[in-house]
């Protein structure tokens, strides 16, 4: 059964660099894997995506190893409005079946 | 803002009756996506239609069911609901049907079944 499984939660500070893992259980072979950002009450919104290594942009980096088995979202230098949930997302095998993950929610305190 | 329109914000209904929830996709937007966030259950993917067709399947109950209109907006039909159903109901628009991708998601329904 694919899963898609990353921390329930994570407390930071203003500043610091935060990395939030995701494992990818059974992802598809030309799948790539994508990374959202949740406010209260609004939809989720995208952040980063990437197929392999590294990928930045001006708000994250995304870190995925060879073996695709697993995804780093890194988020440098984190304010108060960063505090959300972040999910990631990728393809469940040949299904076509989005699997996200469970939702990491992350506390920056000052 | 998205670009990606849901109706109605709010529906409150009650168990065993049957629900619409209504999506417009950006414009030129070819893919519709249907997530179901509960408290509980986390973002769930519910069907993706591509240009008018079903692409995927994930996890809809057979009470739900969904269309794409030749215009490019889907509906989402909930039939017989239950207490359980009461849930967020997202949909995300994309311009393709498969990867690289991005997903754009509506403001969502807020369901409450009594």
């Amino acid at each position: 059964l694919a899963k898609t499984t990353q921390p329930i939660s994570m407390d930071s500070y203003e500043g610091q660099e935060v990395n939030i893992t995701c494992s990818h259980n059974n992802i598809a072979t030309n799948d790539y894997i994508t990374w959202y950002q949740q406010f209260p009450s609004q939809g989720p919104r995208f952040i980063i995506q990437g197929y392999k290594t590294k990928v930045t942009n001006e708000v994250a980096s995304l870190f995925i190893p060879a073996d695709r088995k697993s995804s780093t979202l890194s988020l440098p230098r984190v304010s108060l409005s960063d505090t959300a949930v972040y999910y990631c997302l990728s393809l469940s095998g040949n299904t076509g079946k989005l699997i996200f993950g469970q939702g990491t929610t992350l506390q920056v305190k000052p | 803002d998205s670009g990606v329109t849901q109706t109605p914000k709010h529906l409150i209904t009650a168990t065993g009756q049957r629900v619409t929830l209504r999506c417009s996709p950006r414009s030129g937007d070819l893919s519709v996506y249907w997530y179901q966030q509960s408290l509980d259950q986390g973002l769930q993917f519910l069907i993706h239609y591509y240009n008018g067709e079903e692409r995927a399947k994930g996890n809809i109950l057979e009470r739900f069911s969904a269309q794409q209109f030749p215009d490019l907006h889907s509906e989402l039909n909930l039939s017989s609901l239950e207490l359980g159903d009461s849930a967020l109901y997202f949909c995300a628009s994309s311009l393709r049907a498969g990867d690289p991708d991005t997903q754009y998601f509506g403001p969502g329904t807020r369901l409450t079944v009594l």
